[in-house]
Formats: structure tokens, C-alpha cells, sequence
């Protein structure tokens, strides 16, 4: 069993341009989430999945941003237009989604840099 | 505004002692509770979940949560200079919801 994966590990973009992230989740987990962190701050939620339906976004989540997950496994993290205020780390996490357990595990992380 | 409280540190405790995390939270629907460990550069390793009162004990970690006080904490017993990293606190409501983190407390074991 392997965890969760994303790719790239770094991006540096030019501002203006446009990203696509990728998150492949554990296998048998059916809820996906994706999280911002930047430094000193805690990770701090964009939105969710279950399979492949979008259940909620944050208020974070300007119109710049897209999420999907097509067949309601490996999810993708586009940024139109990036900022310099884009640039942090994305996190993807995974979780199994039923019953109360609502552990989450994190992948390795895609730090942007937006210059 | 669902908001989780953390100090942030420094937390400096001698090899071998026990460390002290503390969290406050302030949604009371909250029912799930965990902590995660990160490494500077790395993303965040959870080390232990809590779902009702009083303490979870696993290795050298010990959870415990009071939700009349909306209050977590993590113990870890004889502190290890690996254990130097930031502990980042996270709650969520009930349904599998995200999670809400706080901004981690950073903790260095000296050797």
C-alpha cells in the first residue's frame, strides 16, 4: 500500500502563468481534500472530495482556482493567473470516509513558487 | 469562524523529559481531534487521533481531550531530540468534515 502521492514536488512559475497540480490518493480512500500552507501557519482547507463529487470549497478558493476528480480517484489543482501571493505549499490528503473516522493523510506536498 | 489556538513556541524540554502540547478550540460541535508531527520542509505525519474524553495512550504519546473545556493536549514521554519538530493541532466536526488546524507549536528536545 502506498500513500498519498502528488507531482510535482516544486513548481516555479512566472506570475500570470497557469499550474495544474496532481494528487493520487491511497487507494482505498474515497475522500480527498487539498490544503494551503504557507510559513508559520497551520495548513488551512480549499476543498473536498468524495469520489468524485465536490463537496465544498472554501471562501479561499478564489475563481483563479479549480479542483476535480474525474473518476473519483486522482485529483488535479489548477491555478489560472498565479500571484505572487499564490506561492506556498499544496497539500493533498486522503481519508478512508466512512463511519467516524475522519484520519487524514497527507502527501509529500507541491511547494510553488511564484516569482 | 471555526478557530484552533495553539503557542506557538519555542518549546525547548531536556532529552528524556516529558513535553507538553496544548490546544484550545472553539467550535463546540467539534468530534474529531488529532495531532500531527511536521519536520521543517515536510508535510504533516499524524500521530494520533482522539475521539471521546479522557486520554489515548500509544508508544510515547499520550492524547487527551476535555470537551467541556474544548481542550487537547499531547504528551510525549521521554522526549527524543527526533522528536524536535512542530506539532500542529487539527479539529473537525462531525461528517468527515476538513480539518481545522491551528499554527503548531514548535518543540526542541536538547540532546
Amino acid at each position: 500500500d502506498t500513500g498519498v502521492s502528488q507531482d510535482p514536488r516544486h513548481k516555479i512559475t512566472k506570475r500570470g502563468q497557469n499550474v495544474t497540480f496532481r494528487c493520487d490518493p491511497i487507494s482505498e480512500h474515497n475522500r480527498l481534500y487539498w490544503y494551503r500552507q504557507t510559513l508559520g501557519q497551520g495548513p488551512e482547507f480549499l476543498t473536498y472530495f468524495q469520489n468524485e463529487a465536490q463537496l465544498e470549497k472554501s471562501r479561499l478558493l478564489s475563481d483563479r482556482f479549480s479542483a476535480e476528480r474525474p473518476k473519483g480517484s486522482f485529483s488535479t489543482l489548477e491555478i489560472q493567473r498565479t500571484e505572487q501571493g499564490d506561492s506556498a505549499m499544496y497539500l493533498c490528503a486522503s481519508s478512508w470516509g466512512r463511519g467516524g473516522n475522519n484520519e487524514q493523510f497527507f502527501g509529500p506536498g507541491t511547494r510553488l513558487t511564484v516569482l | 469562524q471555526k478557530e484552533v489556538e495553539q503557542n506557538s513556541g519555542p518549546l525547548s524540554v531536556p532529552e528524556g523529559a516529558i513535553a507538553s502540547l496544548n490546544c484550545t478550540y472553539s467550535d463546540r460541535g467539534s468530534q474529531s481531534f488529532f495531532w500531527y508531527r511536521q519536520y521543517s520542509g515536510k508535510s504533516p505525519e499524524l500521530i494520533m487521533s482522539i475521539y471521546s474524553n479522557g486520554d489515548k495512550e500509544d508508544g510515547r504519546f499520550t492524547a487527551q481531550l476535555n470537551k467541556a473545556s474544548q481542550y487537547v493536549s499531547l504528551l510525549i514521554r521521554d522526549s527524543q531530540p527526533s522528536d524536535s519538530a512542530t506539532y500542529l493541532c487539527a479539529v473537525s466536526g462531525p461528517g468527515n468534515t476538513p480539518l481545522v488546524f491551528g499554527k503548531g507549536t514548535r518543540l526542541s528536545v536538547i540532546a
